[in-house]
């Protein structure tokens, strides 16, 4: 079973608009990252919020966790067709060390 | 280049075989985590290893075995294999496997069983 739903399945943008993804898992967590993967390609790591955070930015990328809500969101702002890929978040188990990966949000940025 | 190296890249076999697959971390990680990635399950935790010990377990399958080895590569057993075993198989690494650490992911091994 997954621990991160991701929302929406897909997402079809033009290049220059924003993207917004979100996550929804279902137990506390410690952690929550977001991971990039391009087709058929290893997953690569983008960003870490820890649950006392509420928002962190990295380069075009901002993500916020509302833990209250157990969900997080991934914006992509100023998107390029090279940002086209899947998109997973990623979180841990309460006391394990297991970090459990959504079912991802496949984004298509168009040029 | 994540520096994670996965082998093989591509392998094809018959149901009812018995398949290995291999990774070696990055240098100077020490954990080793095995991830399933299907179309129809979303990728699957199976295995995490820290300096050759097994730390945590997923969805593994009985058919399917892991080991970390002393000069800290790992390898996936996967035996009796079924079609539905098809997938593409992850290898990940981090220094220390605690979950405040980002994962490294190689480039995958693509299993197909006909």
């Amino acid at each position: 079973s997954q621990q991160g739903e991701e929302d929406p399945q897909a997402l079809s943008i033009q290049e220059g608009e924003n993207a917004t993804m979100n996550c929804s898992y279902k137990t506390s967590i410690n952690n929550l990252q977001w991971y990039r993967q391009n087709s058929g390609r290893g997953l690569v790591h983008l960003i870490l919020i820890r649950s006392n955070e509420r928002e962190k930015h990295s380069g075009r990328l901002r993500v916020t966790l509302d833990t209250s809500k157990k969900s997080s969101s991934l914006l992509i702002t100023a998107s390029r067709a090279a940002d086209t890929a899947s998109y997973f978040c990623a979180t841990d188990v309460p006391g394990g060390f297991k970090t459990i990966f959504g079912a991802g949000t496949r984004l298509f940025v168009k040029a | 280049d994540s520096g994670v190296t996965q082998t093989p890249k591509h392998l094809i076999t018959a149901t009812g075989q018995r398949v290995t697959l291999r990774c070696s971390p990055r240098s100077g990680d020490l954990s080793v985590y095995w991830y399933q990635q299907s179309l129809d399950q979303g990728l699957q935790f199976l295995i995490q290893y820290y300096n050759g010990e097994e730390r945590a377990k997923g969805n593994i399958l009985e058919r399917f075995s892991a080991q970390q080895f002393p000069d800290l590569h790992s390898e996936l057993n996967l035996s009796s294999l079924e079609l539905g075993d098809s997938a593409l198989y992850f290898c990940a690494s981090s220094v220390t496997g605690e979950t405040n650490e980002k994962l490294f992911f190689g480039s995958g091994t693509q299993l197909s069983v006909l």
